[in-house]
């Protein structure tokens, strides 16, 4: 029973450059969060996603960060023109349906996003 | 607007000793979920328990137990008899309890617990 993947797990980019970052949750959860971690600091929310539908992303920066959960496949975190300030560690985790203690967050191992 | 303190950035122990990690917190919501995770060295989150705010019971798992009190909105996590294997980052977060779907966590800052021979 495999946990929450997360792709790559270390990721260096230039300044400029494109990042995607991918995330597939555990089976049978339809539920995806992407929260981000800063050096020394504690876990961020950014969005929160369903198959084809973002519920919630009052954590995304408006500018060059996008987030996506296609039916099929993983859920993509997008970041367009990287900038140093970028760098963290970003997790994604996930939840089961609703009235399946939807409540409990899984989380990934990461992905450690450098900018150089 | 919810937040979780986590007054202690970093504790110091000696094997074998009892230690507790403070956790406040402050939500308007009168439902809400706590949780804690522990994030060690190699950098994943491993999640430890989750406490609905309805249900004031004491936990124990093993050595670990948490102390939940909803009048000084407080849920501390105590790990008895320390061992090295327990040094990592401690993360206690917080969040609202929605009917048919589920919400994002807020996070606290961490403790940071090392354990020494």
């Amino acid at each position: 029973n495999a946990g929450v993947m997360q792709n790559p797990r270390h990721l260096v980019r230039r300044r400029g450059q494109e990042a995607r970052l991918r995330c597939s949750p555990m089976k049978g959860h339809s539920h995806v969060y992407w929260y981000r971690q800063l050096p020394e600091e504690g876990l961020k929310f950014m969005v929160y996603l369903q198959k084809e539908n973002i519920i919630d992303e009052s954590g995304m920066p408006k500018e060059r960060f996008s987030a996506e959960f296609p039916k099929e496949g993983p859920s993509i975190l997008r970041i367009q023109q990287v900038v140093r300030g970028d760098s963290a560690a970003y997790f994604c985790a996930s939840s089961p349906p609703p009235g399946q203690l939807q409540e409990t967050q899984y989380f990934g191992p990461g992905t450690r996003l450098l900018v150089l | 607007a919810q937040k979780v303190t986590q007054a202690q950035t970093e504790i110091s122990v000696v094997e074998k000793e009892d230690v507790t990690l403070d956790c406040v917190y402050e939500t308007r919501d009168t439902t809400y979920y706590l949780f804690w995770y522990k994030q060690p060295p190699s950098g994943e989150l491993v999640f430890l328990i989750r406490r609905n705010s309805f249900d004031e019971q004491n936990e124990i798992s093993g050595r670990y137990s948490w102390n939940f009190q909803k009048s000084t909105s407080s849920f501390n996590f105590t790990i008895t008899a320390s061992q090295v294997v327990d040094s990592a980052v401690y993360f206690c977060a917080l969040s609202e309890a929605r009917t048919g779907t589920a919400s994002k966590l807020t996070f606290g800052t961490g403790t940071r617990l090392q354990v020494t021979l």
